[in-house]
């Protein structure tokens, strides 16, 4: 079964689109969390959620709009998609705030914007 | 905030011991993670050091000094498939975690 698993994998769309993608854990954790890995391979983290509450919410543009139903689910939503929106996006989930230290990653959804 | 600096590149033969060194600069520093994450492949959890000292995990140890804002990881026995990128990561009171910008390891025969 896979711990932490992500919608889609790849996702190739045009300047100006609306996608989402989705996240789902089945590790019983508290905390999740979404982040972009760039061209060079910098992760950095965008938006937090402990226990369907928002926790961290980094400087990023409005565009990007996460919503958890629930403790299991993370969603990122991103509106009028830009080409500098290019990126992989991870899922990551961990216990809780406390043990953010060892968060367990999403295989991934690589977008392109063309 | 949190910046962590670290090495671009390492390159070392298969068998060999490979330091990877990790300076911070932070607010509210709680510890210092270390993940690895192959070519195409997600980052997947190594080790973590909340305390000063050694902390070793089979071929894979992490050391922290707080009073130096230094951390490294030890890759020991180098094997071809340690051939991946090493994050080093600070994490603070609100459970963010901050990455360095990686090391990429080659391991040649």
């Amino acid at each position: 079964d896979t711990a932490v698993s992500q919608t889609p994998k790849y996702l190739v769309t045009q300047m100006g689109n609306d996608k989402s993608i989705k996240c789902e854990q089945n590790l019983g954790h508290d905390t999740m969390y979404w982040y972009k890995q760039d061209s060079k391979k910098f992760l950095k983290i965008m938006f937090s959620y402990n226990n369907k509450e928002l926790i961290i919410n980094e400087t990023v543009p409005n565009r990007f709009s996460p919503k958890s139903p629930d403790k299991a689910h993370l969603n990122l939503h991103i509106n009028s998609l830009e080409l500098g929106d290019s990126a992989v996006y991870f899922c990551a989930s961990s216990g809780g705030r406390i043990s953010s230290y060892e968060q367990y990653f999403g295989p991934g959804t690589r977008l392109t914007v063309t | 905030g949190q910046s962590l600096e670290q090495p671009s590149e390492v390159t070392a033969v298969e068998g060999a011991i490979v330091q990877i060194n990790c300076t911070y600069q932070t607010s509210g520093f709680y510890g210092l993670s270390w993940y690895q994450q192959h070519d195409g492949g997600a980052p997947t959890f190594l080790s973590y050091n909340a305390l000063d000292g050694l902390e070793e995990t089979g071929r894979f140890s992490s050391f922290l000094s707080r009073s130096d804002s230094y951390g490294y990881l030890l890759l020991q026995e180098l094997q071809m498939k340690d051939s991946a990128s090493y994050f080093c990561a600070g994490s603070d009171s609100w459970g963010k975690l901050q990455f360095g910008a990686g090391t990429q390891v080659v391991v040649t025969p």
